[in-house]
């Protein structure tokens, strides 16, 4: 099945600070997903952008489908945006590692 | 508000017990999923569906059942509750425009 890798398994910054975490996937996606899984448990849809560029205030994404990874910056990072970040592509809707974040007052 | 709800938030039980942990969406998605989470870890499927009476195991399906009667509820079965089944259980639903929405989810304790 389909394999999905993100990097760095774990991220700690600054206050301020900016960021980019990776996904990459091993073939053809039509959908994919950025999460933000908070404190709580609760997923959080961040993007849903199978190809191109979001942006969502300080979030944004992008995904190049050809050469099949996406990115998700965060820049000016905040102390609110500390959790597990998740990629997800289709197909069964099979989800990465994630990338924990800790973002340090 | 279209939403996807879970129920209940937590629940702890003894093992041995049958429990069954709901999932409702108002947003009129055919696809519906179960995945089990522990903390901060990744995600498994459970089971899925595409539509009224379509059902499909996932990773971890052989101790739980699901059903799909009606296409905004999908409740998900174990059997025989387990120490090891204590985990998060998190239902999803997804369109092809907006992707996948998920619940509160639900925080399970076998004791």
């Amino acid at each position: 099945g389909i394999q999905v890798e993100q990097s760095p398994p774990d991220l700690i910054l600054q206050e301020g600070a900016n960021s980019t975490l990776r996904c990459n996937f091993s073939d053809s996606v039509n959908n994919l997903q950025w999460f933000h899984q908070n404190p709580w448990g609760q997923l959080i849809n961040l993007f849903y952008i199978p190809s191109g560029t979001k942006q969502n205030g300080r979030l944004s994404a992008t995904t190049v489908a050809t050469e099949r990874y996406s990115l998700l910056y965060i820049s000016s990072s905040q102390t609110t945006d500390s959790g597990v970040y998740f990629c997800a592509v289709a197909i069964g809707m099979r989800f990465g590692a994630g990338t924990r974040l800790t973002v340090k007052p | 508000e279209a939403d996807i709800y879970q129920t209940p938030r937590y629940l702890v039980i003894g093992t041995g017990k049958k429990i069954t942990l709901e999932c409702s969406q108002t947003m009129g998605h055919d696809k519906m999923y179960w995945y089990q989470q522990d903390p901060g870890m990744e995600l498994h499927l459970i089971h899925y569906s595409y539509g009224v009476n379509s059902t499909e195991k996932g990773d971890l399906s052989s101790e739980s059942t699901v059903s799909r009667i009606r296409t905004e509820h999908f409740p998900l079965t174990l059997e025989s509750a387990r120490p090891s089944h204590t985990s998060q259980y998190l239902c999803a639903s997804s369109d092809r425009n907006y992707g996948y929405t998920f619940g509160s989810g639900t925080r399970l304790t076998v004791v």
